[in-house]
């Protein structure tokens, strides 16, 4: 089955600072890659999603590039905030008929004032 | 729009006892709902993918006459977790999918979660 794998594990950044979270699947079959934001004990929220016939989205200043060639998609957060803490899943999914999404392993990330 | 909500937000229960967990769609109906289990600093890991009416199918290693799952309605699905121990501590959450859309995919839309504590 699919297998997300996210990297790093945490990170730090000063505020202003960009950051950079990637994720590698192995299920070539997979073409949706949503990305959510998750805050202590709340539900994870969507913040960006990409598909496979798109190398790159954004949407302020988060951003996922995808390169299905080498099976890993990216997210960029620039201008990073305080508020911008939390921890941070990618997922993949092929969009079959249960459309089920398999979750990388989490990235928290601080943004330090 | 796309609310899910689940209930109860929060529950304590004993050892040996059964716990259940709803999950609704409030605004929309729910031709899937999932549920996923997610142990303090962990992932969220998939436990069942459900379809309203027919038998929830349970991912490797979920023991599916532990964890019961019912999705009765469109708008409700249901997670019971039968006599629970200690290790079945963690957060319960729930998404909910209204169906594929014609750009091929459909967002699942997640409830607010449940922790269940066993004692």
């Amino acid at each position: 089955g699919e297998n997300v794998e996210q990297h790093p594990s945490t990170l730090s950044v000063q505020e202003g600072d960009s950051a950079v979270i990637k994720c590698t699947y192995s299920d070539s079959a997979s073409n949706y890659f949503p990305w959510y934001k998750q805050e202590l004990g709340k539900r994870p929220q969507l913040i960006i999603d990409i598909r496979s016939n798109v190398g790159e989205k954004k949407d302020q200043r988060i951003a996922v590039t995808l390169n299905k060639t080498a099976k890993h998609f990216s997210l960029h957060i620039t201008e990073t905030q305080p508020e911008d803490s939390a921890v941070y899943f990618c997922a993949a999914s092929k969009g079959a008929n249960t459309d089920k999404l398999i979750f990388g392993t989490g990235t928290r990330l601080q943004v330090f004032p | 729009g796309a609310v899910v909500s689940q209930h109860p937000s929060r529950v304590i229960c004993k050892s040996g006892t059964s716990v259940k967990i709803e999950c609704r769609s409030l605004d929309f109906q729910a031709t899937t709902m999932f549920w996923y289990r997610q142990f303090p600093k962990q992932s969220l890991m998939l436990m069942a993918t459900s379809n309203e009416g027919s038998k929830a199918t349970y991912e490797q290693g979920v023991e599916k006459d532990k964890f019961l799952i019912n999705h009765a309605s469109l708008t409700l699905s249901t997670l019971t977790v039968t006599s629970a121990h200690p290790e079945d501590s963690s957060f319960y959450i729930c998404s909910a999918s209204p169906g594929r859309k014609p750009t091929g995919y459909s967002e699942q839309y997640f409830g607010p979660g449940t922790r269940l504590t066993v004692t």
